[in-house]
């Protein structure tokens, strides 16, 4: 069975930095893509990053809102999907999804909320 | 970017009805279209990819149609477990964009 469980959400002052990770199992990690999304609270959803497999160079693509703040990296050895936020601001207060996949994704985390706020 | 319109955003539909969500594209995007079902306090569910492949498990009554710029998402015989807020997503550019979403109540 596919699983993802995110984690590293919280309570953040603007400015200052959170790592989210994205621990996967159930299916061989480096043969796929992973994504973040993140929904705003009662908002819609919305796409922060990309990055795909080692075998089509790793490549990264990212939001507008979170260029140069935002890093997305994998362990395919630990089967595990981070996200590096920095410079985080009332704006990026969401919850945060990973899925498995950057065109169809059909495999969901259960969320990490992330609070931005003094 | 390409600007996804979804309308309506909400929706009152009795047990039975037949309704129907539509999303228009701001530009050609190739049926590079998914629909996504929201129910509350959960993460999103893919429903239909491609513009019209049902995902696997995904009931029948759920059908996707379009090309182009304009798609719709129908449920033709409405349950109550289909309360829920309802998006669709580009995947044929970068960024992915969604519309605003539809959310769909039970009269």
């Amino acid at each position: 069975e596919v699983q993802l469980v995110e984690s590293g959400g919280g309570l953040v002052q603007p400015g200052r930095s959170l790592r989210l990770s994205c621990t996967t199992s159930g299916f061989t990690f480096g043969d796929f893509a992973m994504s973040w999304f993140r929904q705003a609270p009662g908002k819609g959803l919305e796409w922060v990053t990309f990055i795909r497999r080692k075998a089509h160079g790793g490549a990264t693509e990212y939001a507008a809102s979170v260029k140069g703040r935002f890093t997305i990296s994998r362990d395919d050895s630990k089967s595990i999907a981070s996200l590096q936020m920095n410079g985080l601001k009332t704006e990026d207060t969401a919850m945060y999804y990973c899925t498995r996949g950057f065109e169809t994704p059909r495999h969901w985390g259960q969320g990490t909320l992330v609070t931005v706020s003094s | 970017d390409i600007q996804m319109t979804q309308s309506p955003s909400s929706l009152s539909a009795s047990v039975g009805d037949r309704v129907t969500i539509t999303c228009q594209a701001s530009q050609d995007i190739n049926n590079y279209l998914n629909w996504y079902q929201q129910k509350t306090g959960k993460a999103p569910k893919l429903l239909i990819y491609h513009a019209s492949i049902l995902e696997t498990g995904v009931p029948s009554r759920f059908s996707g149609s379009g090309s182009g710029t304009d798609f719709t998402l129908t449920i033709s015989s409405l349950q109550p477990e289909d309360i829920a807020t309802y998006y669709c997503q580009q995947y044929d550019n970068v960024p992915r964009t969604f519309g605003q979403g539809t959310k769909l109540e039970i009269k």
